[in-house]
């Protein structure tokens, strides 16, 4: 079975600093990959997608993943983060073949410190 | 064009009543996802629906469950004889065709946040 691990709850960094979250996927067949955000109180926006073409993947507010399948990875990555990118990011996996359903990982926790 | 719909935003119920959460999908979407973030955790898939059909329900729990994706009107999903472990937040997603068949994503709403006293 398809499962998503997301390495720390809780990642601080300061103002301008690169932000690293990281994400592995465990599948036997090719995925899709998704990263989510959530800001308190609200539902989930699409920051970005792996759909099988380019492996490095841009989205939107400056944040990139990049899809190493010898790795299993789809870290998430921004050069400079700022004060709003503080919020629960969350990656997700999906498969061809199982209707659609998005399997999550735990969500890690983003603070930005001044 | 308006997003996901869902209602109410927050949903306080005592043990043993009924909670009916509604999901209204984007414009043009016929495909609906629920799903369930307890407290500290990630969300966990529910159930699968295209109208009037239930595709996916393997995360349904077995009792007291159920979801509904009628010709007309929003998709319902219901809790009977809640508990106070169905606190959570209830996501609903839409697609325009299934996650899985060329990868079009899920929009999701803004959840509704069912607290069982």
């Amino acid at each position: 079975a398809q499962s998503v691990t997301q390495l720390g709850s809780h990642v601080s960094v300061s103002e301008g600093a690169l932000v690293l979250l990281r994400c592995n996927y465990s599948s036997s067949v090719p995925p899709y990959l998704f990263w989510y955000v959530q800001y308190p109180n609200q539902g989930l926006q699409l920051l970005l997608k792996y759909t099988s073409a380019a492996t490095l993947v841009k989205g939107i507010n400056g944040f990139e993943a990049e899809f190493k399948k010898s790795e299993t990875s789809f870290h998430l990555t921004k050069p400079s983060a700022h004060m709003s990118d503080a919020a629960e990011y969350f990656c997700a996996v999906s498969l061809y073949n199982q209707g659609g359903k998005l399997i999550f990982g735990q969500g890690t926790e983003l603070s930005v410190k001044p | 064009n308006a997003g996901v719909m869902q209602n109410p935003r927050h949903l306080v119920r005592r043990r043993g009543q009924e909670a009916r959460l509604r999901c209204s999908p984007m414009k043009g979407h016929s495909h609906v996802y629920w799903y369930r973030q307890l407290p500290e955790e990630g969300l966990k898939f529910m159930v699968y629906l295209q109208k009037e059909n239930i595709i996916d329900e393997s995360g349904m729990p077995k009792e007291r469950f159920s979801a509904e994706f009628p010709k007309e009107g929003p998709s319902i999903l219901r809790i009977q004889q809640v508990v106070r472990g169905d606190s959570a937040a209830y996501f609903c997603a839409s697609s325009q065709i299934p996650t899985g068949q060329g990868s079009h994503e899920q929009y999701f709403g803004p959840g509704t946040r069912l607290t069982v006293t």
